[in-house]
Parts: structure tokens; sequence; C-alpha cells
């Protein structure tokens, strides 16, 4: 199967800050990515779809000032959090999609931000 | 648009024991569905898919998965659990149209015991 690498995996921010998180296809190229977001004990809600070189599709509800997304290349997107606070703390996945009518979209593992 | 129910949010089941993992949706269109699993603070491993053809899935760790279409059901079995299969696991769906954006179901914790 393909790989994603997420990074990082954990991370701890102050109030007020940035934080950026990294998703990369190790050894395909990812057309599509997705992010979502994940409360303890619960589903994963998708956030954005973003198809490399085009800006990102944000779900209902979602503030794309706030979640800055960006698909540079066909091997890397970056999820922004700016301004960051206490009830943006979650674990946030991302998964990535080859083109050419790819069913299957496969997984990072996932980075846990704890913003204080 | 889409949804999944996963009416058992947690599972408990002795070790060696069969277990079953239900799955409903709801769709206007044709959908792809799957089955992950999450082990704690990592992300989703795929263990199946039905996209068409035989109704019957097997996928990875000895689970299989049934596609009903006229109950909209898609099952997860297997018939002898290990106490390493003690995860989450979601159903999802897909609408092969709109750009295969999945649709998660709220999980179910499947716990094996000695």
């Amino acid at each position: 199967g393909a790989v994603v690498s997420q990074h990082p995996s954990w991370v701890i921010c102050k109030s007020g800050t940035s934080v950026k998180i990294e998703c990369r296809s190790l050894d395909f190229q990812a057309t599509t990515m997705f992010w979502y977001r994940q409360f303890p004990k619960q589903s994963l809600m998708l956030m954005a779809t973003s198809n490399e070189g085009s800006k990102a599709t944000y779900e209902q509800g979602v503030e794309k000032d706030k979640f800055l997304i960006n698909h540079a290349s066909l091997t890397l997107s970056t999820l922004t959090v700016t301004s960051a606070h206490p009830e943006d703390s979650s674990f946030y996945i991302c998964s990535a999609k080859r083109g050419g009518g790819a069913t299957e979209a496969f997984f990072g593992q996932g980075t846990r931000l704890t913003v204080v | 648009a889409q949804s999944v129910t996963q009416l058992d949010s947690q599972v408990p089941v002795f070790e060696e024991a069969p277990v079953e993992l239900r799955c409903n949706y709801s769709s206007s269109v044709s959908v792809y569905l799957f089955w992950y699993v999450q082990y704690p603070n990592q992300g989703l491993q795929l263990l199946l898919k039905y996209l068409s053809g035989s109704t019957l899935v097997k996928g990875i760790n000895g689970f299989e998965a049934e596609f009903n279409k006229s109950q909209t059901s898609f099952h997860l079995r297997k018939p002898s659990v290990h106490i390493s299969d003690t995860a989450e696991y979601f159903c999802a769906v897909s609408d092969p149209v709109g750009g295969n954006k999945l649709t998660f179901g709220t999980g179910t914790q499947l716990k094996v015991e000695l």
C-alpha cells in the first residue's frame, strides 16, 4: 500500500500562536488530500479537500482563515492553525489520494494538537 | 447527501468468539463502502472496501463484510477475534461522483477480553 506521513505526531503550543502540520505522500503522487479533525471518542469530521495547485474546498462551518491549507506539490499538503486557541485542541488527520479515478485514500498517522 | 450509522458504540467480546459490527448507510446514489480500523493515537488503516461486484468482501486480518443493497447495510464480521483486534472501527461511504469524499460513521469500539 501507499504511505502517508504526518508531521509532527504531536505538538503543544501556546494560545495565540500558529502551528503548521505537514502531510506527505511518500511513494505516490497525491492529486487530492483531505484534512480531518477528530474529537476524543468521536468520528472524523472532514474539514477541507485540497487539490494540488488549487485552493482548498472547505466544509461548511470550517473557518478557512483559521485553518489555512496549502497543497503546493503532488506530495505535500500543509494545514496551518492560525492564532490557536484551546478549543482548537484536537487530533488532526490527513489522507491522500492518487488521481485517475483512484477510489482509496491513504491516511497519515495523525497529529495531536494541544493548545495551552 | 450521505450518512452512515453505526448503532453500536461499544462491542465487548471474548477472545476467539465471533463478532459482527453493524453499519447502515443512506444515500441517493450508488456508493463505495469502506471499513477502517484505528488504534489509539494513530491514523486509519483500511480493512476492506466494496466498490462493485461480489457482495462479500474479504479484507485483512481475517475480517469480511457483506454489502446488502436492499437493507443498505455493510456489516463487518470476523469468525474468531484476537486480543490485538481491540480498536476503534469506522464504517465509511464515498460518493464516486462527488470526488470520493468519505463520510464516516461514529465508530464502534471493539474490546476483546480474555
